[in-house]
């Protein structure tokens, strides 16, 4: 079946647009991830949604980031005011949370955001 | 505080080489640890991890809870295992992975 989506690929912005960035998890993933892969700074965690609402967004870096999570499904991770240092490849992943340990992430290609 | 490190940025050896890309944590329980893989132009995937003690693709990897390790092996590298590795934690019930920097596995013919 198909994996988990995200759009746009690619995304140039000026330096104090705002930004949206989409999600499309595997159809019945309950999971939705957000991690953020800077140049030489690996994998972060940014945001984790069961359902519709998000018990951990511990890792969003400041309040110019937010997310949210609608019918269960589509994700859209919003940058307001982009700067330089949110220039980063935004993964998404998803899972079938069972509930007690932690179920495979499945990944999307990534959204490359580049701020000018 | 919570933490996995992986101390070579880039691994290369000839085809036919044993492979050890090393990961070391740092976490207070019982975490679940993950290796994964990104080949190039692919999607991040799950290669292995520690719960399931397989080898898949020839690599395995054994939680050593005393050094708190999770080194990733593989007795005769491949030229295709080239990729990017990351080694991942995960508490219980806490669902997101903290990731380490990765290791870039160049394995030449």
């Amino acid at each position: 079946g198909a994996g988990v989506s995200q759009s746009p690929s690619n995304k140039v912005t000026e330096k104090g647009k705002d930004v949206e960035l989409r999600c499309d998890p595997i159809s019945g993933h309950t999971a939705l991830y957000w991690y953020r892969q800077s140049l030489g700074q690996g994998l972060e965690f940014l945001i984790y949604f069961q359902g519709n609402s998000a018990p951990d967004k511990s890792g969003l870096p400041s309040d110019r980031f937010s997310a949210e999570r609608t019918g269960g499904s589509v994700s859209t991770l919003t940058i307001q005011r982009t700067q330089q240092e949110d220039s980063a490849v935004y993964l998404c992943a998803s899972s079938y949370r069972r509930g007690g340990g932690t179920d495979t992430q499945y990944f999307g290609p990534g959204t490359r955001l580049t701020v000018l | 505080a919570q933490r996995v490190t992986q101390p070579e940025k880039l691994l290369s050896v000839f085809k036919g080489a044993p492979v050890e890309l090393k990961c070391n944590y740092s976490y207070s329980g019982s975490p679940e640890l993950f290796w994964y893989v990104q080949y190039s132009r692919q999607r991040l995937q799950l290669l292995l991890r520690h719960i399931s003690r397989e080898s898949i693709k020839g690599f395995t990897a054994d939680l050593n809870k005393g050094e708190t390790s999770f080194h990733l092996k593989k007795p005769f590298a491949q030229e295709e295992d080239s990729a990017m590795y990351y080694c991942a934690l995960s508490g219980y019930n806490t669902d997101k992975l903290i990731f380490g920097t990765g290791t870039r596995l160049q394995v030449f013919p």
